[in-house]
């Protein structure tokens, strides 16, 4: 079956430090994946897509995130963490380009610690 | 630029009482609009979608319902709460081939 999986439930960074949100995925053939950040109490907010091409992508806020065929992966990363990154994130894949079978991971809880 | 209202923002309802949560968008016509739940410690699950008035598919068997009397107008509704439909509901809404864009949500308790 198609599955979008995050391992790791929560994790805590310090300020400054870099981060790397994993996430694996499970199609036949390579699939739409997205990440979304979401902040406590709101909607989800797009960080960046990946559909075809370079696999490594470009997002907002300073987010990036690299395709692996290879391992079925699709990790988020970041140099830096500010503060505000604090947020949950989600990673998200579809077989097709139409969100309607857009399967989500459960979630990353980000903590950065000043 | 396209923009989606959800409302309300928190809601506490009794068992056994009625629901309607609203959804509009603005800024794009025809849009896909999409109804999901989120309950703590897990993902996000998709409850309904629709790709135009009156054209709404169910992707899980429930106790809510959805309609599309608009356009750009998505309802969630229940005629009788239950305790497990707490949950934190979001409304999204995309164009053929482009992402999700998703509302701020509406937090409901079900007492």
């Amino acid at each position: 079956a198609q599955s979008v999986t995050q391992p790791d439930i929560h994790i805590t960074v310090s300020e400054g430090a870099s981060l790397e949100l994993r996430c694996n995925y499970s199609y036949g053939a390579t699939p739409y994946l997205f990440w979304y950040v979401q902040s406590p109490g709101q909607g989800l907010q797009l960080l960046l897509k990946y559909f075809s091409g370079d696999t490594l992508v470009q997002g907002i806020k300073g987010f990036e995130a690299e395709f692996k065929r290879s391992q079925s992966s699709f990790n988020l990363r970041k140099p830096s963490v500010h503060w505000s990154d604090a947020a949950e994130y989600f990673c998200a894949g579809s077989n097709t380009g139409t969100a309607s079978k857009l399967t989500f991971g459960t979630g990353t809880r980000l903590q950065v610690t000043l | 630029s396209q923009t989606i209202h959800q409302w309300p923002a928190t809601l506490v309802q009794p068992v056994g009482s009625p629901l309607s949560l609203e959804c509009t968008v603005e800024g794009t016509s025809n849009p896909n609009l999409y109804w999901y739940r989120q309950a703590a410690g897990r993902g996000l699950q998709l409850l309904f979608y629709s790709v135009g008035i009156g054209q709404i598919s169910s992707e899980v068997p429930q106790n809510l319902s959805a309609s599309r009397p608009q356009d750009r107008q998505f309802i969630l509704s229940s005629k009788k709460l239950l305790l497990s439909d707490s949950g934190f509901y979001l409304c999204a809404w995309s164009d053929s081939n482009s992402p999700l864009h998703f509302g701020n949500g509406t937090r409901l308790t079900v007492t």
